[in-house]
């Protein structure tokens, strides 16, 4: 139980283009999901936080115009990187919680993503 | 400020030696410490979560422990297989984690 799928796996796109990546949880709601960025050799980095049906809540100095965040099921958040530069390129890696007195936070497998 | 401290940075293990990683915390209002390992070039998969002092919890060759200021991971006659990355994390009064930066664990055949 508690699996989270993330897709795409890996995408490379253009400087300027945006790009949307995909968080599911497949076996449980999700009323709260969460997108981190991890750098190579860091630690994660929380990005933001959103509750389903909810506007995301973003951690200070991400962006909100850049990384769009729609959580619009139980099962369903997306992070789209709009105008994607270099320096965004990063792995993203979503976590899902359950409903109330759920404290995990299970993880998808994560999306590698390369701006050219 | 809350904080979670990991060590050693790193580790290197013969198989079948056992140790122990520490995981330092001061998070106010502590909900629940985490422990979850990370392979290169994947999410975090959940391993454990204690909730208080004198907690332990086991799965296969790994126990978790917990006190009022740290948690230990136990690795019991480790193998190559269990070489990863092993994050620790505090969830606060929120419900948000409070990450440590991991121990890379290497076990050498």
């Amino acid at each position: 139980g508690a699996v989270v799928s993330q897709h795409p796996s890996r995408v490379i796109c253009k400087s300027g283009t945006s790009v949307k990546i995909e968080c599911r949880s497949l076996d449980f709601q999700a009323t709260t999901m969460f997108w981190y960025r991890q750098f190579p050799k860091q630690s994660l980095m929380l990005m933001a936080t959103s509750n389903e049906g909810s506007k995301a809540t973003y951690e200070q100095g991400v962006e909100k115009d850049k990384f769009l965040i729609n959580h619009a099921s139980l099962t369903l958040s997306t992070l789209t990187v709009t105008s994607a530069h270099p320096e965004d390129s990063s792995f993203y890696i979503c976590s899902a919680r359950g409903g109330a007195g759920t404290d995990t936070q299970y993880f998808g497998p994560g999306t590698r993503l390369t701006v050219l | 400020e809350d904080q979670v401290t990991q060590s050693p940075e790193a580790l290197r293990l013969q198989e079948g030696e056992s140790s122990s990683l520490n995981c330092s915390y001061t998070v106010s209002g502590l909900r629940g410490l985490f422990w979850y390992r990370q392979d290169p070039g994947k999410g975090p998969e959940f391993l454990f979560t204690l909730y208080s002092a004198g907690e332990e919890k086991e799965k296969e060759r790994l126990k978790a422990t917990l006190t009022k200021k740290e948690s230990f991971l136990h690795i019991t006659a480790p193998k190559p297989e269990d070489s990863a990355t092993y994050l620790c994390a505090g969830g606060d009064s929120n419900y948000q984690l409070i990450w440590g930066a991991g121990t890379k664990l290497i076990i050498k055949p």
